[in-house]
């Protein structure tokens, strides 16, 4: 069975600092795909990024980066200079890639605060 | 990019009373639809599976005579509250899949309060 965990539950930084938020998950299979979600106080998911097992290079985005590494199953992602609009709940989230139906499995979330 | 259209945003409906969600994908099809609820404070916990033209699937515990989905075709996709109780008051969202993309394009959300 597939899991992701996200130990953190809450977070609070002041504005300019950075932030890593952590995810370790959990498959058997050797072909997955690993991503980041946003979720605002609107509600409505923002894509962040989606990374597959084979790719195991980091990726940097702007402000936004992501560390995988297979070896101790983790996909960190780090807000560098944080800003109040980074203020969501963030959540990771795990498929395989078996077919058309693959479940995504999410994580807890962490609620990341952004002070000014 | 892709876009999934999903209404009411909102919705408040008297308990008894049943309620429809409907999700469209506006420039691709979308051959498996799923549809997730969210308490407060909580996780996204996936309801149900569906494959355009075929009966759902729902996950361990999901009531499927009170949660009806209906993906009659490849662009639309609803799901209807039945009969609904204040336990039911959640946000509802729902996620599409097409054939060969292992992407995931989500609806803004559903937010259903029973009174």
């Amino acid at each position: 069975a597939q899991k992701v965990t996200q130990a953190q539950t809450e977070i609070s930084v002041v504005e300019k600092e950075d932030v890593t938020l952590d995810c370790v998950y959990e498959t058997r299979d050797t072909t997955y795909y690993l991503f980041w979600y946003k979720q605002p106080p609107s509600g409505e998911l923002v894509f962040l990024i989606r990374r597959n097992s084979f790719d195991e290079q980091n990726e940097i985005s702007g402000r936004y980066s992501w560390n995988f590494q297979k070896s101790t199953s983790s996909f960190n992602f780090t807000i560098t200079a944080s800003q109040v609009v980074d203020s969501a709940v963030y959540f990771c989230a795990l498929s395989d890639s078996t077919g058309a139906n693959s479940k995504l499995t999410f994580g807890k979330g962490i609620t990341l605060s952004v002070r000014p | 990019g892709a876009v999934v259209s999903q209404h009411p945003s909102r919705v408040i409906c008297k308990s008894g009373t049943s309620v429809k969600i409907e999700c469209r994908s506006l420039d691709f099809q979308a051959t498996t639809m799923f549809w997730y609820r969210q308490f407060p404070k909580q996780s996204l916990m996936l309801m149900a599976t569906s494959n355009e033209g075929s009966k759902a699937t729902y996950e361990q515990g999901v009531e499927k005579d009170k949660f009806l989905i209906n993906h009659a075709s490849l662009t639309l996709s609803t799901l209807t509250v039945t009969s609904a109780h204040p336990e039911d008051s959640s946000f509802y969202i729902c996620s599409a899949r097409t054939r060969g993309n292992y992407g995931y394009t989500f609806g803004s959300g559903t937010r259903l309060t029973v009174v």
